[in-house]
């Protein structure tokens, strides 16, 4: 089945430094979707990506749609204390169905 | 506008005895999603609705896991009986029929069989 590689899978930063993660596939996806999660919370959509190529914004949030489809990045600058949590990215196929990679855990020290 | 509400937010079972949650979608959405998620993992689906209409279950053990949609709004899934392997977050997420179909998540339901 389809299957997401997502990277790195923990991070430690300090306040105020920039995060980069991605996710990569070996399938082809017509949306990427990316969430974070809080402990005891459901995924909160991020940022939805829909177009191969397409760079979305969100606040101090980036995300982009790699243009082979099977590729997607996540970028935070200058990291708050309440960025803490597990960032999972997500793609959808024709089906509906989406795939979920398996998180990156950020941690952010004062 | 209010997101996807599910209950109960914690259940533990012992082991055999059924269990049942409930997801009452984003107003107006037509699709509906039933994920587990396991410790340290990603949601996987279980079930997917348009409408009333299961269009979606091939990931559903259907052994002892049911669900149902009877109006096309609220939704009910049920293990009965439950195993140890059940304790997990059951999740539920709506997405529109028309325009972007991100899918928004509610709180989940934290199940531990024991």
């Amino acid at each position: 089945g389809q299957q997401l590689n997502q990277s790195p899978q923990s991070m430690f930063i300090q306040e105020g430094e920039d995060v980069s993660m991605n996710c990569t596939s070996s399938s082809i996806f017509n949306t990427w979707l990316w969430y974070k999660q809080d402990p005891g919370e459901g995924p909160v959509l991020l940022i939805a990506l829909y177009k191969a190529g397409e760079l979305t914004s969100n606040g101090r949030l980036t995300a982009q749609f790699g243009i082979t489809r099977k590729d997607s990045f996540l970028n935070i600058s200058a990291s708050i204390p309440s960025d803490v949590g597990i960032y999972f990215c997500a793609g959808q196929s024709g089906s509906e169905k989406l795939v979920f990679g398996k998180g990156t855990k950020l941690t952010v020290n004062p | 506008e209010a997101g996807v509400v599910q209950s109960p937010r914690y259940k533990i079972i012992e082991k055999k005895q059924p269990v049942a949650f409930w997801c009452n979608p984003i107003s107006g959405h037509n699709t509906l999603y039933w994920y587990r998620q396991n410790l340290g993992q990603g949601p996987e689906l279980l079930i997917r609705y348009e409408n009333e209409e299961a269009v979606d279950d091939s990931q559903l053990p259907k052994d002892r896991f049911s669900a149902e949609r009877l109006k096309g709004v609220d939704s009910t899934l049920k293990i009965q009986p439950a195993e140890l392997g059940d304790s997990a977050v059951y999740l539920c997420a709506s997405s529109n029929r028309t325009g972007p179909r991100a899918q928004y998540f509610g709180p989940g339901t934290r199940l531990l069989v024991l």
